[in-house]
């Protein structure tokens, strides 16, 4: 199974602030990436897909880049709605894998 | 618009089995594999299986596999996902989640959740 480890655990942040989030697989993935933010208590929500693609209502804040096995998830000019855990994932090959999260809390 | 909804919340005794729907509108129901994802309280997510409305075949995770099963209805566009011989450990939130675009495995629209409690 390739491996997805996610970058930090948590952190905390400013609302106006940019931040950046990254995710690493064990092994090469071409783009075949998705990152998704899910607040407490719901499903996450698809933000991006193919390691930069901008999901269908996502705002442009949200960015992705990154190929083979280093990827980023930037988000700019943090606002409080934007608090919760992101998750990224593969779908180069089954099974599908996901990062252990990243909590975004707003200071 | 797509949307995927799931049945409500259980409780189940360790040993037994449970069933959760999964029941899809706003599209093509046999092109999109639906799949099932995991969420014990306060981790991760962890993929469970996935399964191919058209012609009903079902790809499980080796954690799985042998206690799980997933089927589906076209006429209703609901999949079900069964878990058997439950555990504590399998108190959860369990997703289902179709895909983005066909086949891909890129996990696009989710089903709200179904909390599956385990205790005797």
């Amino acid at each position: 199974d390739i491996q997805m480890t996610q970058s930090p655990s948590s952190l905390s942040a400013s609302v106006g602030d940019r931040v950046t989030i990254t995710c690493r697989a064990s092994q090469g993935i071409s783009n075949h990436l998705a990152w998704f933010q899910q607040k407490p208590g719901k499903a996450p929500k698809s933000l991006i897909y193919a390691a930069s693609s901008l999901q269908s209502g996502v705002p442009s804040k949200f960015s992705g880049s990154g190929s083979g096995t280093d990827f980023t998830l930037t988000i700019s000019s943090l606002q409080p709605e934007d608090f919760g855990t992101y998750f990224c994932q593969q779908y180069k090959s089954y099974p599908p894998t996901f990062g252990q999260g990243t909590k975004l809390e707003i200071k | 618009q797509v949307q995927v909804v799931q049945s409500g919340a259980e409780v189940q005794k360790p040993g037994a089995s449970v069933k959760v729907s999964c029941k899809a509108s706003g599209y093509s129901f046999i092109t999109y594999y639906i799949h099932w994802v995991r969420q014990a309280p306060g981790q991760g997510l962890e993929w469970m299986g996935m399964f191919n409305p058209s012609g009903g075949n079902t790809v499980y995770a080796p954690k799985f596999q042998g206690r799980v099963t997933m089927t589906g209805d076209t006429s209703t566009s609901t999949v079900y996902m069964e878990l058997s011989s439950l555990r504590s450990e399998d108190t959860a939130v369990y997703f289902c989640s179709r895909d983005l675009w066909d086949s891909s495995g890129c996990l696009g629209f989710w089903g709200q959740g179904t909390l599956v409690t385990v205790s005797s």
